[in-house]
């Protein structure tokens, strides 16, 4: 069965400093992995996927990952915080089922302080 | 930029009530989901629908839920008799193709007292 640990619950950080938020997941085939978003009171926002090609992706608001199959990991990146930023960020896993069913990791609060 | 469009935004309902939680996914989309997150927990899949009927569902997804698409627009989830651990954030979302990612909704948020 498929699984994703996200390994920090939360992450402070300071404004302008880099982040970097970690996501491992488990799984024996081959995978498409999803960033989500969810600011305070708002649903589910995609950042970024990967479904195959460069292990790079660039996503919505600077953000960018990197797949790497050797350490199953997609760790999220951003070179330099904004206090819009802090939010919680979910890493998932798709099923590689048709119908892409999603499996969460339980998600890390980026706080962003001035 | 198209939207899943959920209402209500926010539902109280007794415990032991029938409630409808309702959804419009992205017109040109064909699989439509819901999700639920229990305050503080992960994100979980409920059910997925394509071509007019279930195509997986998990095991929170018991008898007392069910989906339905009455009109070609709406995606409905029905709760038949709440309880308690039924209160979450409710989640829908619509995706073109799949396994490729999709798009959620703002959500609904349940609450049974």
């Amino acid at each position: 069965a498929q699984s994703v640990t996200q390994l920090d619950s939360q992450v402070p950080v300071f404004e302008e400093a880099p982040v970097e938020l970690r996501c491992n997941y488990s799984s024996s085939v081959s995978v498409y992995l999803f960033w989500y978003v969810q600011y305070p009171n708002q649903g589910l926002q995609l950042l970024l996927k990967y479904l195959s090609g460069s292990t790079l992706v660039k996503g919505i608001n600077g953000f960018e990952a990197e797949f790497n199959k050797s350490q199953t990991s997609f760790h999220l990146r951003k070179p330099s915080v904004h206090i819009s930023d802090t939010a919680e960020y979910f890493c998932a896993v798709s099923d590689g089922g048709s119908q892409g069913n999603l499996i969460f990791g339980k998600g890390t609060k980026l706080s962003v302080k001035p | 930029e198209p939207e899943v469009t959920q209402t209500p935004s926010h539902q109280v309902t007794q415990m032991g009530q029938e409630v409808i939680l309702r959804c419009v996914p992205i017109s040109n989309h064909l699989y439509f989901y819901w999700y639920r997150q229990i305050l503080g927990q992960k994100v979980e899949f409920l059910v997925s629908f394509y071509n007019n009927e279930i195509s997986e569902k998990s095991e929170i997804f018991d008898d007392q839920f069910s989906v339905e698409r009455p009109d070609g627009s709406n995606f409905t989830l029905k709760i038949r008799s709440t309880k308690l651990e039924d209160s979450a954030m409710y989640f829908c979302a619509s995706s073109e193709q799949g396994r490729f990612g999709y798009t959620f909704g703002s959500g609904t948020r349940l609450t049974v007292v």
